[in-house]
């Protein structure tokens, strides 16, 4: 499987501002997800990072709020824009694996006061 | 927008006792999946299942895809301090491979006693 890391691991920012996640894969991969995991709760997907495209995102999400980008088949960000308190989760990149598994990367902690 | 139940939410074993959970859906699924979280990682890949009635073991655990397509169980023998995690199921739907979207069950939280 693929080696994921995540920058960075855990952050705490102020309300109003940005915080951009990257997340880097050791080797070229077709999909790559970002989901969020509010505080005792399970993964939702935020958005499909589309390499050369705009990333396609889940009912509830916006690209004004998470933009991300996809530059190529390695790398990915996703920034969470004008954050509140009720950002405050662990944000997680994902990549698909060759028979419809995923692999996760460890995670970005943030939380917002 | 599509469900997975899982459960139990959370158990609670004396070290040495098995444990079983399960995932159901009314929805077909072309694969199951079955993650462990430990506290401050992402969910690290168990087993993966690809055919309704198919029984794959990793080790002490065992998971299921279910003959409907509509469930799944894992199981876990004897089990250890190191299993506390959460476990989590994910599945593919049917017709959905060239999105390679997953949806994730609610996760059971499993403490083992030593």
């Amino acid at each position: 499987s693929a080696v994921i890391s995540q920058k960075p691991s855990r952050d705490i920012c102020q309300r109003g501002t940005s915080l951009t996640i990257q997340c880097q894969v050791d080797s070229q991969v077709t999909m790559m997800f970002w989901y969020r995991q509010q505080p005792g709760q399970s993964l939702t997907l935020i958005a499909t990072a589309n390499q050369g495209s705009e990333a396609t995102y889940e009912s509830g999400f916006v690209i004004d709020k998470f933009p991300i980008s996809r530059p190529n088949l390695t790398f990915s960000t996703l920034t969470v824009s004008n954050m509140s308190p009720e950002d405050s989760s662990i944000y997680l990149c994902s990549v698909g694996g060759a028979y419809n598994e995923q692999f996760f990367g460890p995670g970005t902690r943030l939380t917002v006061l | 927008g599509q469900q997975l139940n899982q459960s139990p939410q959370s158990m609670f074993i004396q070290e040495g006792e098995d444990v079983s959970m399960n995932c159901t859906s009314s929805s077909i699924f072309n694969t199951w999946l079955w993650y462990k979280q430990d506290p401050g990682e992402g969910p690290v890949l168990l087993i993966a299942l690809y055919k309704a009635g198919e029984l794959t073991s990793n080790g002490r655990l065992t998971a299921q895809f279910g003959i409907t397509r509509k469930d799944s169980f894992l199981n876990i023998s004897a089990s250890i301090p190191s299993d506390v995690g959460i476990y989590f199921c994910a599945g593919q739907l049917y017709g959905s491979s060239n999105t390679g979207k997953l949806i994730f069950g609610q996760g059971t939280t499993l403490q083992v006693k030593p």
